[in-house]
């Protein structure tokens, strides 16, 4: 069974920094692309990030690009979302996703069930 | 900047027909997703490919897409179908996905 737990979110003051953790457990995790995804309090889903394990390319939201960074750690099975300058609109729900093959470009199709982050002084 | 628009809102008797529209410039050369998200949990895939559906989603869920609108149908609509739905979609020009807004499917 796929099973995403993220970790990591909490309150943070604006201009500081944030890492977040997805543990992915029941599937190869070098075979799939993974993905963050944002949900701010009471509003739709914002793509956040995406990474493709085997051309090494990451992808970026515009809102975020510059400021986050993906990665992950293929031996302790973690997808990252390294976030820097945090501003009060990163406030959101952030959902860990697996995509359905190795590609970025393909669809979603396991979702965690994310972990706030509050940016606010 | 690629958008898809959704309407915010839609309200359908039981039994009836459901049609979510999305709508983006050119959307039938691309291939579409949809989601959905009931309250409090994760989103969850419905409909991939334009019109496939993962194992455990019932027939009463259909997807299409031409021109500049995909379409979400669910037929046969039921109580536990409230909730929000989404559509999606990666827009290989800028290398990002795309979400629609979101429409909040109400059965009354």
């Amino acid at each position: 069974e796929v099973r995403l737990v993220e970790s990591g979110g909490g309150l943070v003051q604006p201009g500081r920094s944030l890492r977040l953790s997805c543990a992915a457990s029941g599937f190869s995790f070098n075979d799939y692309a993974m993905h963050w995804v944002r949900q701010a309090p009471g509003k739709g889903l914002e793509w956040v990030s995406s990474v493709n394990w085997n051309s090494g390319s990451m992808y970026y939201g515009d809102s975020v690009k510059g400021r986050f960074t993906i990665s992950g750690d293929s031996a302790k099975r973690s997808l990252y979302l390294q976030m820097a300058r945090l501003r009060t609109e990163d406030t959101a729900l952030y959902y860990c996703v697996k995509g359905y093959s190795s590609y970025s470009s393909d669809h979603f199709d396991h979702w965690g069930q994310g972990t706030l982050v509050t940016v606010s002084s | 900047s690629y958008v898809l628009t959704q309407p915010l809102s839609l309200s359908v008797a039981p039994g009836r027909t459901a049609t979510i529209t999305c709508g983006g410039n050119n959307i039938g050369s691309k291939s579409v997703q949809w989601y959905r998200q009931k309250s409090g949990q994760a989103p969850a895939l419905l409909i991939y490919y334009d019109s496939d559906r993962p194992s455990g989603i019932p027939e009463r869920f259909s997807g299409s897409n031409s021109g500049n609108t995909a379409t979400l149908t669910i037929s046969r609509v039921e109580v536990g179908d409230e909730a929000d739905y989404y559509c999606q979609l990666w827009h290989s020009g800028i290398n990002q996905w795309v979400f629609g807004g979101g429409t909040k499917l109400t059965v009354l």
